[in-house]
């Protein structure tokens, strides 16, 4: 089955907790993006892949790492959480050549404490 | 910058009812435009899609058209079911850029039986 997992799926921590959530694919797909969504603010993109060891920032990429070392994988590290990266966060990926459809993961909820 | 804004929520309807969201973008150049629905609990999974001027995406009894001239891709259904209860995103995207997806912040819809 196609499918884009993540985990955790909930997630409580502290202030300045180091943690990584991981999130794989397995679909073959070159593209890997996470987002935030945050009440009324919808979704907005914190970082995307466009294939292996390719990563670029996406419009709220503060307090996010990311890496990319296999193309199924595309972890989203925190090094030092804060509360306003309390969201929900989802990972997705999507097949070069594509106008932009993509495979959302269940979602990684996650409050800082 | 591009932008995607919806109508606000929380839509209720009562089973068997029209259903229309609105949605209206800003955008340099041609994007694609998609509806995402949120079902509780779960991801975004696509729901309907438009990659150019006049298109009409459809799926499960939704429809929505491309409407260049007044930037629109408002999503429509004729009898609205318990089970489209969900929060729907519209989105634009850009061909072959990452799969980045800007979203609207999302419309809540209840439908009561």
């Amino acid at each position: 089955e196609a499918q884009v997992t993540q985990n955790p799926r909930y997630l409580i921590t502290v202030t300045g907790k180091k943690l990584t959530v991981t999130c794989s694919q397995n679909m073959n797909h070159e593209y890997m993006s996470w987002y935030r969504q945050d009440p009324g603010l919808g979704l907005r993109q914190i970082y995307y892949s466009m294939n292996v060891e390719v990563t670029d920032k996406g419009d709220v990429p503060e307090g996010y790492k990311v890496s990319r070392k296999e193309k199924r994988n595309f972890p989203l590290i925190l090094e030092s959480p804060s509360p306003n990266q309390t969201s929900l966060y989802f990972c997705a990926s999507t097949r070069t050549g594509s106008y932009g459809e993509q495979f959302f993961g269940p979602g990684t909820r996650l409050t800082v404490l | 910058g591009d932008s995607v804004t919806q109508m606000e929520g929380p839509v209720t309807l009562s089973e068997e009812a029209f259903l229309t969201i609105n949605c209206t973008y800003t955008a340099t150049g041609y994007p694609s435009l998609f509806w995402y629905v949120q079902y509780p609990g779960e991801g975004l999974q696509l729901l309907l899609k438009a990659t150019k001027a006049d298109d009409k995406g459809s799926n499960k009894g939704f429809e929505a058209t491309y409407r260049k001239e007044t930037t629109s891709f408002h999503l429509e259904k004729g009898s609205v079911q318990v089970s489209d209860s969900a929060v729907y995103f519209c989105a634009l995207s850009f061909y072959n850029q990452g799969g980045k997806l800007i979203f609207g912040q999302g419309t809540e819809l209840s439908v009561k039986p």
